[in-house]
């Protein structure tokens, strides 16, 4: 079955430093997502991305934020300059037209 | 502003009864419902669907009732079991974005 996978699983960062969080949607899917939690916390929507530019974003997706879909296949998020309060998971989610959307395991990121 | 509401945090049931979750949401632009489960340490998991044109779906043991003149949404699941113990969010969408209500962790006791 396919799936979208998520890399690393669990990254740890300085405060100040830059982190790129990998995902791979499913291959025939065209909207692609990043979402957060912050521990004990709800599932925020960070932004969203079709056809090859951000279609909506959130207030939490500041400057700091970016994301790139570089070969096709991948689509990562960037973080430039972490902060502690960046620590949570990130899901990565995809889906197709008039589809329900898939997500990844996730990456737990924390910032020390 | 949270589009979408889930009220009650947790829920416990015993195994073999019903579970009832429940979400609301504000906005009638909303066309498409969908409740997810979530494992800790693990990303959500497609649990069953609505569209804004049906007022019942129904997968196995699991049930979505949607009221679109009271803007809400229910989860049945029925009978309840040890394995559905979890956070269920519930999400809103409409234009291809997803809007997550807050969770509520169902426990179900053996």
């Amino acid at each position: 079955e396919p799936e979208v996978t998520q890399t690393p699983s669990h990254q740890v960062t300085q405060m100040g430093q830059e982190v790129i969080l990998r995902c791979v949607p499913i291959s025939n899917h065209l909207y692609f997502y990043w979402y957060r939690q912050i521990l004990g916390q709800k599932v925020e929507f960070l932004v969203s991305f079709y056809n090859n530019e951000i279609s909506e974003k959130s207030e939490i997706f500041d400057d700091q934020f970016s994301v790139e879909r570089p070969d096709g296949s991948n689509f990562t998020l960037k973080i430039r300059s972490t902060k502690l309060e960046d620590s949570a998971m990130y899901f990565c989610a995809s889906k197709a037209d008039y589809t329900e959307a898939f997500f990844g395991q996730g990456t737990r990121l924390t910032v020390v | 502003d949270q589009q979408v509401k889930q009220n009650s945090p947790s829920l416990s049931v015993q195994e073999g009864r019903i579970s009832i979750l429940n979400c609301d949401y504000t906005n009638s632009m909303f066309d498409y419902f969908l409740w997810y489960k979530k494992y800790p340490a693990e990303g959500p998991t497609f649990l069953i669907s609505i569209s804004s044109i049906k007022d019942k779906n129904e997968d196995g043991r699991f049930t979505v009732f949607l009221n679109k003149s009271a803007k809400h949404l229910s989860l049945h699941i029925v009978p309840s079991q040890p394995g559905d113990s979890a956070v269920y969010f519930c999400a809103a969408s409409g234009s291809n974005q997803f809007y997550f209500g807050t969770g509520t962790s169902l426990t179900v006791i053996p």
